[in-house]
């Protein structure tokens, strides 16, 4: 069985400091692991995706299969950054992704 | 390029009415994904339409019924409402012929059961 868990639901930085918002997932294969973000009154969007190691909007997120973990880290948080994330899993050949719950994530000034 | 649409994007149905939730595809995506999310919930899975047919579902009955028509549009059909089935329902497109598949999704429809 395939689970997301994301244990914070609430997170909040001050402009400036350090963020991480935690995924820990449970899979028996190799899965792929993504983080969508949901700003306010838009849909969901695609953030990052571990196979494509990029950097998105100053976030990063590495893949660490020995603790099962896909945080996503940015060293410098700005009030654009205030959102609801997702992190999610896809580990069947027909690309079902498994979310967690989510956490909202506030930047404050 | 167009994005994911959903319609219509709010609805009201009374318990064991019926409902049909309609999506269209981003332009060149061969692929429909529809999911549940619940208030406070992530999105869940209910099932995916390729080439026309279901291609994986999630735990959902069989009273949640899609379709998938030639032009990748797609539909989403649930019988005998239930309370339980209040949530916003999101639509993904996606292109599974390259090499990296990326859900896009649509603006969801809320639908409210009473």
């Amino acid at each position: 069985a395939q689970r997301v868990t994301q244990p914070e639901k609430l997170l909040s930085v001050f402009k400036g400091a350090p963020v991480e918002l935690k995924c820990n997932y449970s899979y028996s294969g190799s899965p792929e692991l993504f983080w969508y973000v949901q700003y306010s009154r838009q849909r969901l969007q695609l953030l990052l995706r571990h196979i494509s190691r990029e950097s998105i909007k100053g976030f990063t997120a590495d893949l660490n299969k020995g603790e099962t973990s896909f945080h996503l880290k940015k060293p410098f948080a700005q009030e654009e950054d205030s959102a609801m994330y997702y992190c999610a899993l896809s580990g069947t050949s027909y690309g079902k992704l498994t979310f967690g719950q989510g956490t909202i994530l506030t930047v404050h000034p | 390029e167009t994005g994911v649409t959903q319609s219509p994007t709010h609805l009201i149905k009374t318990r064991g009415q019926q409902v049909t939730l309609r999506c269209s595809s981003q332009s060149g995506h061969n692929t429909v994904s529809w999911y549940q999310q619940a208030l406070g919930q992530g999105p869940q899975f209910i099932f995916q339409y390729y080439r026309e047919e279901e291609n994986g579902r999630g735990n959902f009955p069989p009273r949640f019924s899609g379709l998938q028509f030639p032009n990748y549009s797609s539909e989403l059909n649930v019988n005998a409402l239930e309370l339980d089935d209040s949530a916003l329902y999101l639509c993904a497109s996606s292109d599974t012929r390259g090499a990296q598949e990326t859900q896009y999704f649509g603006p969801g429809t809320r639908l409210l059961v009473l």
